[in-house]
């Protein structure tokens, strides 16, 4: 059965500052990894998607996917008050359109 | 406006009860799925429709039965409501070609 890990947390930094939030993954041949951000008392919002190995930007936002290491993270730079929330990785299952979510990271980002 | 919307927002009811919640989405999507957050916020999938047809059916009472209308509703109907069925049950869409879900608002349910 899949497993997404995500053990640290939760995470606090200073206004300004990047924040990293990594996760691993049990699957080797998992093909598409998905970051949701998640304010207290809403529903999980799609903010980045990753596919192939390396970095993909947008915005303040990159996502890094190393499949030798089986491990995806998120970087945040110029980390704002309003990106404090859980951030929630997701790997897909090609087979049936399957996501299966960590338990996710709690960023708390201090003014 | 609203892209994928469930009601009711809220269900506060008794063991024993028999509930439904509906789901709706208006992005033309294919796929819908509902999911169970928990009180540690761990998010699990319980079920996925393709166009109106049941492909993920994960280890789930059967006392959970979802039914697909058409490929723009997924509803979840609970039997015989227990305690730990409390949750926040949320609605998803995605198109075919991805796995890119989005997510309704969330119904949170209370069973006393």
């Amino acid at each position: 059965q899949k497993e997404v890990e995500q053990n640290s947390g939760p995470l606090s930094v200073p206004e300004g500052a990047i924040a990293s939030l990594n996760c691993t993954y049990s699957d080797r041949g998992s093909q598409s990894f998905f970051w949701y951000r998640q304010y207290s008392g809403k529903s999980p919002e799609l903010i980045m998607s990753i596919y192939s190995n390396g970095d993909k930007e947008d915005g303040r936002f990159t996502a890094q996917l190393n499949k030798a290491s089986q491990y995806v993270s998120l970087l945040i730079r110029d980390s704002q008050p309003s990106d404090s929330a859980t951030y929630l990785c997701a790997e897909g299952d090609g087979a049936n359109s399957k996501l299966t979510f960590g338990k996710g990271i709690t960023l708390s980002v201090r003014p | 406006d609203t892209a994928v919307s469930q009601t009711p927002k809220y269900l506060v009811t008794q063991m024993g009860n028999d509930k439904s919640i509906k789901c709706e989405q208006n992005l033309g999507h294919d796929t819908m799925y509902w999911y169970k957050q928990d009180s540690k916020k761990f998010l699990k999938i319980m079920f996925s429709y393709n166009n109106k047809e049941l492909i993920i059916n994960e280890t789930v009472p059967n006392r959970f039965s979802p039914k697909s209308p058409d490929k723009a509703h997924l509803n979840l109907h609970i039997n015989s409501l227990e305690l730990g069925d409390s949750a926040v049950y949320f609605c998803a869409s995605s198109p075919n070609t991805t796995y890119e879900q989005y997510f309704g608002p969330g119904t949170r349910l209370t069973v006393t």
